[in-house]
């Protein structure tokens, strides 16, 4: 198992160019999520999804859009890279009961620079 | 507002010696509890969780308590080994939620 795969590892972008970030899991699970690390913060969630087909917003969803066509694959867009948006990106997966989710999968992450 | 709060950015500790890492919430509705470490260039894997049913749970050299009533986790690591030595995230999650709120990390440095 490959896990929690992200690509790629490192980006920069200049203001106002868009870019997808990569996130695929081979474990077959419902859940997937993207966070962002920044110093002192902490990670917070952007997105989420509880299977193919559905999204929804975490605690900092805005200027990123993301889809969920499959259960492997969570593409996070970037439509109009903002030097804020200069973060650490994990994407995790976990296995959803109901309505709760316990341990997560992180991935590696991407360093995103946004000048 | 911060929900998930570790007040301490950094400890150090003797190799063979306790490690007490702690997390605050303020939001008593949280019900679920993890605690990851996450090494350098890499993403956080997950250490050891707890619900809000328990209040302590022990796997292997790694315990994690938890205090409803002061709405407060503790992290304890005996005996601390170098290899420990990474930055702690809590976390802290209602059921239903589908949401984790991390806390800010603390940093723990294991001397040999």
């Amino acid at each position: 198992n490959a896990g929690v795969t992200q690509t790629p590892k490192f980006q920069v972008l200049k203001t106002g160019q868009s870019m997808t970030l990569q996130c695929a899991q081979d474990m077959n699970h419902e859940y997937m999520s993207w966070y962002r690390q920044d110093p002192g913060m902490g990670l917070r969630l952007i997105h989420y999804s509880v299977g193919a087909g559905i999204t929804d917003q975490g605690e900092v969803p805005n200027g990123y859009n993301v889809s969920r066509s499959t259960t492997e694959d969570f593409p996070l867009r970037l439509l109009s890279a903002a030097p804020s948006q200069t973060s650490v990106y994990f994407c995790a997966s976990s296995y959803s009961f109901g309505q709760d989710i316990l341990e997560q999968y992180f991935g590696p992450g991407t360093r995103l620079t946004v000048t | 507002d911060q929900q998930v709060k570790q007040n301490s950015p950094s400890l150090s500790v003797q190799e063979g010696r306790i490690s007490i890492l702690n997390c605050d919430y303020t939001n008593s509705m949280f019900d679920y509890f993890l605690w990851y470490k996450k090494y350098p260039a890499e993403g956080p894997t997950f250490l050891i969780s707890i619900s809000s049913i328990k209040d302590k749970n022990e796997d292997g050299r790694f315990t994690v308590f938890l205090n409803k009533s002061a709405k407060h986790l503790s992290l304890h690591i005996v005996p601390s080994q170098p290899g420990d030595s990474a930055v702690y995230f809590c976390a802290a999650g209602r059921s239903g939620t589908y949401k984790y709120i991390f806390g800010t990390g603390t940093r723990l440095k294991v001397l040999a």
